[in-house]
């Protein structure tokens, strides 16, 4: 069956970076894309971007241009979201999820979510 | 940039039916899909393109759309119902974009 494994909750201080990892397993890692969502406490879902498993094409939400970077490693069929100088309203559950027919983006399974919490 | 509206909340009574509306100016030439999110939880896909249903979700869930405004419908709700409900498209960009969510309360 499918699933996504993330990687665990993270505290940064801010302007410090964190790394989020996604786990496929139980589908052909490379025959699908995922995006990244996140959610802040109590509010609604915020796309951050997509990364096609295939060929690494990146989109990336305009709000998060400069500072967010999606990579795959198809070896290990794991994607990773890296975001950079993070402030405290980057503090967040972060959630992998694939997109249920490649380059369409609506998202069929999805990780357990990694919380990022950003404090001094 | 791109828009989809939501009402913050919706209360049914068990059994009756709920309508969880969705607005947005690129709807009549976007697909909408649409997640259940309980507390703790990863959302859930319960609607895609519109009004088609993946394979496990109740019968009772339904989508619709009308120019620029897709509809939520579950019938016959059940206390397991009650969760946040968000819509969410793509422009021609390909920007994803999320409504801002509706807690369904089941009273």
């Amino acid at each position: 069956q499918v699933q996504l494994v993330q990687s665990g909750a993270e505290v940064k201080k801010p302007g410090a970076s964190v790394k989020v990892s996604c786990k496929a397993s139980g589908y052909t890692f490379t025959s699908y894309g995922i995006s990244w969502v996140r959610q802040a406490p109590g509010q609604g879902l915020e796309w951050m971007g997509w990364i096609s498993a295939y060929n690494g094409n990146t989109n990336y939400a305009q709000k998060l241009q400069g500072r967010v970077t999606m990579t795959t490693d198809t070896s290990t069929s794991t994607a990773y979201m890296e975001l950079r100088s993070l402030r405290s309203d980057d503090t967040a559950v972060y959630y992998c999820a694939r997109e249920a027919v490649y380059g369409v983006y609506y998202f069929d399974y999805w990780g357990q979510g990694t919380l990022v919490t950003v404090s001094s | 940039s791109y828009e989809l509206t939501q009402p913050p909340s919706v209360s049914v009574s068990p059994g009756q039916t709920a309508r969880i509306t969705c607005s947005g100016d690129a709807l009549p030439k976007q697909y909408a899909y649409w997640y259940q999110q309980k507390p703790g939880q990863a959302p859930v896909l319960v609607i895609y393109k519109d009004s088609e249903r993946p394979s496990g979700i109740p019968e009772r869930f339904s989508g619709s759309s009308s120019g620029t405004t897709v509809t939520l419908t579950i019938s016959g709700v059940q206390a397991e119902d009650e969760a946040d409900y968000y819509c969410q498209s793509a422009d021609s960009s390909g920007t994803v974009v999320f409504g801002g969510g509706t807690k369904l309360t089941v009273l």
